[in-house]
């Protein structure tokens, strides 16, 4: 079973829409959680960590639930920009703090 | 402000071959890594480096070895090139444990 898992989707919404993606991860000794965000053709980039307490950044919101090893991210108000593929990553205190990458979650906004 | 710079971006290899991607960083992190992308399979970890001196395996290693020469710069060779090493390689570096990593614009390589 890969370390963490998230809905390929593709998910398709039309522009001003709010969508959520979902992510678990099944090592307990996950330290630190990211969204990164890819486009096609180019590197990762981070989107956002994420915090126990939950954070928000304009139109991204992410939440992490420990106990359930849950993390999402919401987002407000698509835009057309917003069209990528969405990675959910953990690291963790092995493998030099490498980040375990989900296959990522795509999104398609439409006009 | 260049971050981490990998070179070549694109290349092209026959089976047996062998060669070898660089990636710098100038942002004086201490960690390193090589990752592997292919589709439908997420971003695979090859080798890391916690620090200036010491390397290991990651989650597929197999085929591939690392230098890291210094704090900036940890190469990855590929020895005998197979057409399953085709994929995008991405270079990535990091500086505390819960901090981010920053990535590498890849290399497209082609075994053919």
């Amino acid at each position: 079973r890969k370390e963490v898992e998230q809905d390929p989707g593709p998910f398709n919404v039309p522009e001003g829409a709010t969508v959520a993606f979902n992510c678990t991860y099944s090592n307990s000794a996950s330290q630190s959680f990211f969204w990164y965000r890819q486009d096609c053709r180019k590197e990762p980039k981070l989107l956002m960590s994420v915090y126990s307490s939950g954070n928000e950044d304009g139109r991204f919101t992410a939440q992490l639930n420990r106990a359930s090893q849950y993390i999402s991210l919401l987002i407000r108000d698509s835009k057309l920009s917003d069209s990528a593929t969405y990675l959910c990553v953990v690291k963790r205190a092995n493998s030099g703090y490498a980040l375990n990458f989900g296959k990522g979650t795509s999104l398609l906004v439409t006009p | 402000n260049a971050g981490v710079t990998q070179t070549p971006k694109f290349q092209v290899l026959k089976t047996g071959q062998s060669m070898t991607l660089q990636c710098a960083q100038d942002m004086n992190h201490n960690s390193m890594y090589w990752y592997r992308q292919d589709p439908g399979m997420g971003l695979r970890l090859i080798y890391y480096s916690a620090s200036e001196g010491t390397t290991d395996k990651g989650e597929v290693p197999n085929g591939y070895n690392v230098s890291r020469l210094n704090k900036r710069e940890f190469s990855l060779r590929l020895e005998s090139a197979a057409p399953s090493q085709t994929s995008v390689y991405f270079c990535a570096s990091s500086e505390a444990p819960v901090r981010e990593a920053f990535f590498g614009q890849g290399t497209r390589l082609t075994v053919v």
